[in-house]
């Protein structure tokens, strides 16, 4: 079974430009989330998309959204890009069928904010 | 809140020494436990994983026990390779409580031949 993917692997941008990033989940999977993960805030949870609907979402401001589409691939877009935006975002995914699951992770997508 | 505490790094050992890497955690509820590693430039990938107290988690050589009683849940392998230098990340998801890990902070990994 192919695993999680993240497009694009690399992006740079300047400050004031929003981006889009894409993950496709592993087959069968459900449920996606995103992370972003910093040398200075570690790893922490964007949001969690199930059936196409925003199921948790963390202590991110309103630039950051995301959507997920019937066949469960998942976007997030950041708006108005600042420096602090610049990171390691991971998109994991899960079964997740009304029960913890294992979340599997991409190789993630480094965003590097100008 | 839920939190994860994880031993400084970097750690550095040699090759075949024994590897132990703490880690606690607070919870409001009743978590499940997980080992993740990130080699450099990579994504995290899931190493083992605890759902109940007492559970072992197991693979490649690395084990871990979710321990109810001192809410912990250690790493250790008996016999290190240079091939395990990476950052380990110990994560919670409680149970019910959405699809959201919670990580520690990370420790660094350096074995030396």
């Amino acid at each position: 079974k192919a695993g999680v993917t993240q497009t694009p692997r690399y992006l740079i941008k300047t400050r004031g430009q929003q981006v889009t990033l894409s993950c496709s989940p592993i087959s069968g999977h459900r449920s996606v989330s995103w992370y972003q993960q910093t040398p200075g805030q570690g790893l922490q949870f964007l949001f969690e998309y199930f059936s196409e609907t925003q199921r948790n979402k963390g202590n991110f401001p309103g630039r950051f959204s995301g959507r997920q589409f019937s066949n469960s691939r998942s976007e997030m877009n950041v708006s108005t890009l600042e420096l602090g935006d610049s990171a390691l975002y991971l998109c994991a995914s899960s079964l997740y069928d009304g029960r913890t699951d294992t979340q599997y992770f991409g190789p993630g997508t480094r965003l590097t904010v100008l | 809140g839920d939190s994860v505490t994880q031993m400084e790094g970097p750690v550095t050992l040699s090759e075949e020494a024994f590897l132990t890497i703490n880690c606690t955690y607070t919870a409001t509820g009743y978590p499940s436990l997980f080992w993740y590693v990130q080699y450099p430039g990579e994504g995290l990938q899931l190493l083992l994983k605890a759902t109940k107290a007492d559970d072992k988690g197991s693979n490649k050589g690395f084990e871990a026990t979710y321990r109810k009683e001192t809410t912990s849940f250690h790493l250790e392998k008996g016999s290190v390779q240079v091939s395990d230098s990476a950052v380990y990340f110990c994560a919670l998801i409680l149970t019910g409580g959405g699809n959201k890990l919670t990580f520690g902070t990370g420790t660094q990994l350096k074995v030396e031949l």
